[in-house]
């Protein structure tokens, strides 16, 4: 079964840091894009990070420079390390598979489509004094 | 970066109606555009991608249309499990946004 486990989360003051763990089963995750999306209270959903299967990184202006985005291939698992956590980082955090399907094409390069279709069920982080 | 704006923020409808909800890009973001439904306390699930492609398993009363900057989820035949908030997400280019979100509640 394709299943994605979140943990790490928990309580933590401002400027603290916090490494959330996402665990995949039956899929592997460096084969495909990973991401991480988060929900603060009450509020829609908020894209932060994505991870490319060939590596690249890209952020969320509100997190760039302080959150990590990273997978481990042994342990088939996707990361987030927060750094500098502000109390607007309070929120459920869930990571999701990116599936990828080829777009147009130039004859250099092809943009793709990509689309979260498994999730996990999230983890709370709360940033709090 | 490419916002995404969502109309309406909130909808009542009942059982059997056909709603549509619409989803605008600040550009032209031809069809890299995905729907997602969350219940409460629930993840988001996968609806439609590339615009107009129904995932594995969702029910067909479920469509999605448009291209460049103008795109609309339907949904047919409204049952009760479908009252819930829906999300549009462009896959054009990082940041990948989401819309704010439309509430489709029970009249």
């Amino acid at each position: 079964e394709v299943q994605l486990v979140e943990s790490g989360g928990g309580l933590i003051q401002p400027g603290g840091s916090l490494r959330l763990s996402c665990a995949a089963s039956g899929f592997t995750v460096s084969s495909n894009y990973m991401s991480w999306v988060r929900q603060a209270p009450g509020k829609g959903l908020e894209w932060v990070s994505v991870i490319y299967n060939g590596g690249n990184t890209y952020y969320a202006d509100s997190v760039k420079g302080r959150f990590t985005i990273s997978r481990d291939s042994s342990k088939n698992s996707l990361y987030l390390q927060m750094n500098g956590l502000r109390v607007e980082d309070t929120a459920v955090y869930y990571c999701a598979r990116d599936r990828t399907l080829k777009g147009y094409c130039t004859s250099t390069s092809c943009r793709y489509h990509y689309y979260m279709d498994v999730w996990g069920k999230g983890t709370t982080v709360t940033v709090s004094s | 970066d490419i916002q995404m704006t969502q109309s309406p923020s909130s909808l009542s409808a009942s059982v059997g109606d056909r709603v549509t909800i619409t989803c605008r890009a600040s550009q032209s973001i031809s069809s890299y555009l995905n729907w997602y439904q969350q219940k409460p306390g629930k993840a988001p699930k996968l609806l439609i991608y590339a615009a107009s492609i129904l995932q594995s398993g969702v029910p067909s009363r479920f469509s999605g249309s448009g291209s460049g900057t103008d795109f609309t989820l339907t949904i047919n035949n409204l049952q009760p499990e479908d009252f819930a908030t829906y999300y549009c997400q462009q896959s054009f280019s990082t940041p990948n946004n989401f819309g704010q979100g439309t509430k489709l509640e029970i009249k």
